[in-house]
C-alpha cells in the first residue's frame, strides 16, 4: 500500500528555534500534499495544502510566514515552523495523495512538536 | 460547503460484541466517504472508502461501513471486536467536485474491553 514517511517523529526544542518536518511519499507521486494540525483529543485541523510547484494554500487563520511550506518534488513537502513558541506546541501530520480526488490520502505518522 | 458529525465522543463494547460508529455527512454534491483510524501518537491509518456502487464496502481488520445516501450516514460496523481495535476513528468526506481536500469529523474514541 501506499507509504507516507514523515520527519522526524519528535522535537524538543527552546523558544525561537526554527523547525522543518519532512513528508515523503515512499512508493508514489504525490500530487498534492496536506499538512494538519492536531491538538489533544480532537480531530484534525486543515493547515495548508501544497500542490507541487506551486504555492501553498493556507486555511484561514494560519500565518503562512510562521508556517513555511515547500512541495519541492512530486515525493516531498516540507513544513518549517519558524521561530517557534510553545504554542506552536502540538501534534503535526502530513497526508498526500494521488491525483484522482477518489483516492483516499495517506499519513505520515505524525511529528510531535514540543517547544520549551 | 461539506461538513462530518460523528456524535458520540467514546463508544464502549465488550470483545466479542459487535461495534458500530457512528457517521452522518452534509455536501452539496455527491460524496466519497472514508474512514480512518489513529492510534496513539501515530498518523491515521486508512480503513476503508465508498465512491460508487454497493452500498456495503468492506475494508481492512474486518471493519465495514453501510453507505445510506437517504439518512447520509456511513456507519462504521464489525461484527465482533477485538481488544486491539480499541483507537480513535475518524470518519470524512471529500465533495466529488470540490477537489482533494478532506473534511474530518471529531473523532470517536472506541473502548474494547475484555
Amino acid at each position: 500500500g501506499a507509504v507516507v514517511s514523515q520527519h522526524p517523529s519528535r522535537v524538543i526544542c527552546k523558544s525561537g528555534t526554527s523547525v522543518k518536518i519532512e513528508c515523503r511519499s515512499l512508493d508514489f507521486q504525490a500530487t498534492t500534499m496536506f499538512w494538519y494540525r492536531q491538538f489533544p483529543k480532537q480531530s484534525l485541523m486543515l493547515m495548508a495544502t501544497s500542490n507541487e510547484g506551486s504555492k501553498a494554500t493556507y486555511e484561514q487563520g494560519v500565518e503562512k510566514d510562521k508556517f513555511l511550506i515547500n512541495h519541492a518534488s512530486l515525493t516531498l513537502s516540507t513544513l518549517t515552523v519558524t521561530s517557534a513558541h510553545p504554542e506552536d506546541s502540538s501534534f503535526y501530520i502530513c497526508s498526500a495523495t494521488r491525483a484522482a480526488t477518489n483516492q483516499p490520502q495517506h499519513f505520515g505518522d505524525g511529528t510531535r512538536l514540543s517547544i520549551l | 460547503a461539506q461538513s462530518v458529525a460523528q456524535p458520540e465522543d467514546q463508544v464502549n463494547v465488550a470483545e466479542g460484541n459487535p461495534l458500530t460508529v457512528k457517521c452522518t455527512y452534509s455536501v452539496s454534491g455527491n460524496p466519497y466517504l472514508f474512514w480512518y483510524v489513529q492510534y496513539p501518537n501515530r498518523g491515521l491509518q486508512f480503513l476503508l472508502k465508498y465512491i460508487t456502487g454497493d452500498n456495503l464496502v468492506k475494508g481492512s481488520y474486518g471493519f465495514e461501513a453501510e453507505f445510506n445516501k437517504s439518512q447520509t450516514s456511513f456507519h462504521l460496523k464489525k461484527p465482533s471486536a477485538l481488544v486491539s481495535d480499541s483507537a480513535l476513528y475518524f470518519c470524512a468526506v471529500r465533495d466529488r467536485n470540490a477537489g482533494n481536500m478532506l473534511t474530518f469529523g471529531g473523532g470517536t474514541r472506541l473502548m474494547v474491553k475484555p
